[in-house]
C-alpha cells in the first residue's frame, strides 16, 4: 500500500459525458502527478500541481483539467468523454523535502461506452 | 521531449537465472532513472532508482546501471523467483521551475518466470 488512495477504482459512462477522479496523496506530500496507462499509449504524464498550484503539463487534452485543493486532495476532470479516453487513471505523489520518488495509487479505470 | 525505449517487451527467464531489461532515453538533461514494477491490477510501484551522478545502484537481487555517455540503463536482477513475474517500466525524469518534472516511461516490460 503506497499510501495514495484514488476514487472511485472503476467507472463506466457514455460517450460525451463528464465525470471526476479523485486522488488523496500520502500524508505531508505536496506534489500530485496524474498519468494515463492505456494499451496504445502507454504509461503517459498529464499534469502535475504542487501545493495547490499546477507546475507541469505533459500530454493533457484540452478536454481533461485538474485541480489540487487546500486539503492536497486532487481532482481530475475529464470531460466530452470518447472511447479513445477508456484507460487506467493513476495519481502518484511526490514528498515535499526533496526526494524523487513519484508513489502511485491503485489506479481508476475508465470505461467509456 | 523525452523519449524513452525500452526492450524486450517479454522476456521468459527460468527460476533462478538472471534477468535484464535496457532502456534508452534521448535528453540528455533527465537525471532520474527510476524502475516500477506493476502486477496485474495494481498500480506501478518503485523498486529502485539511480540519480545521473551515480553509474550503479544495488539493493538485494536488484541493481541498475545507467552510462550517461550512451544515454542507456538497464535493470538487472538476480536469482530470479516466481514473485518477480510481472511488468516492469523504466523511466526518465528532470527537474525544471519549482520541482520534479512528470515521468516519461518505456513501453514495459513482461517478465515471465519460468518454475
Amino acid at each position: 500500500d503506497s499510501g495514495v488512495t484514488q476514487t472511485p477504482k472503476h467507472l463506466i459512462t457514455a460517450t460525451g459525458q463528464r465525470v471526476t477522479l479523485r486522488c488523496s496523496p500520502r500524508s505531508g506530500d505536496l506534489s500530485v502527478y496524474w498519468y494515463q496507462q492505456s494499451l496504445d499509449q502507454g504509461l503517459q504524464f498529464l499534469i502535475q500541481y504542487y501545493n495547490g498550484e499546477e507546475r507541469a503539463k505533459g500530454n493533457i487534452l484540452e478536454r481533461f483539467s485538474a485541480q489540487q485543493f487546500p486539503d492536497l486532495h486532487s481532482e481530475l476532470n475529464l470531460s466530452s468523454l470518447e472511447l479513445g479516453d477508456s484507460a487506467l487513471y493513476f495519481c502518484a505523489s511526490r514528498a515535499a523535502g526533496g526526494g524523487d520518488t513519484q508513489y502511485f495509487g491503485p489506479g481508476t479505470r475508465l470505461t467509456v461506452l | 521531449g523525452e523519449n524513452v525505449e525500452q526492450h524486450p517487451s517479454t522476456l521468459s527467464v527460468q527460476e533462478g537465472d538472471s534477468a535484464v531489461i535496457k532502456c534508452t532515453y534521448s535528453d540528455s538533461a533527465s537525471n532520474y532513472f527510476p524502475w516500477y514494477k506493476q502486477e496485474l491490477g495494481k498500480g506501478p510501484q518503485l523498486i529502485i532508482d539511480i540519480r545521473s551522478n551515480v553509474g550503479e545502484k544495488k539493493d538485494q537481487r536488484i541493481a541498475v546501471t545507467l552510462n550517461k555517455t550512451a544515454k542507456h540503463f538497464s535493470l538487472h536482477i538476480t536469482e530470479t523467483q516466481p514473485e518477480d513475474s510481472a511488468v516492469y517500466f523504466c523511466a526518465a525524469g528532470g527537474y525544471s521551475g519549482g520541482g520534479a518534472d512528470g515521468l516519461t516511461f518505456g513501453k514495459g516490460t513482461h517478465l515471465i518466470i519460468q518454475p
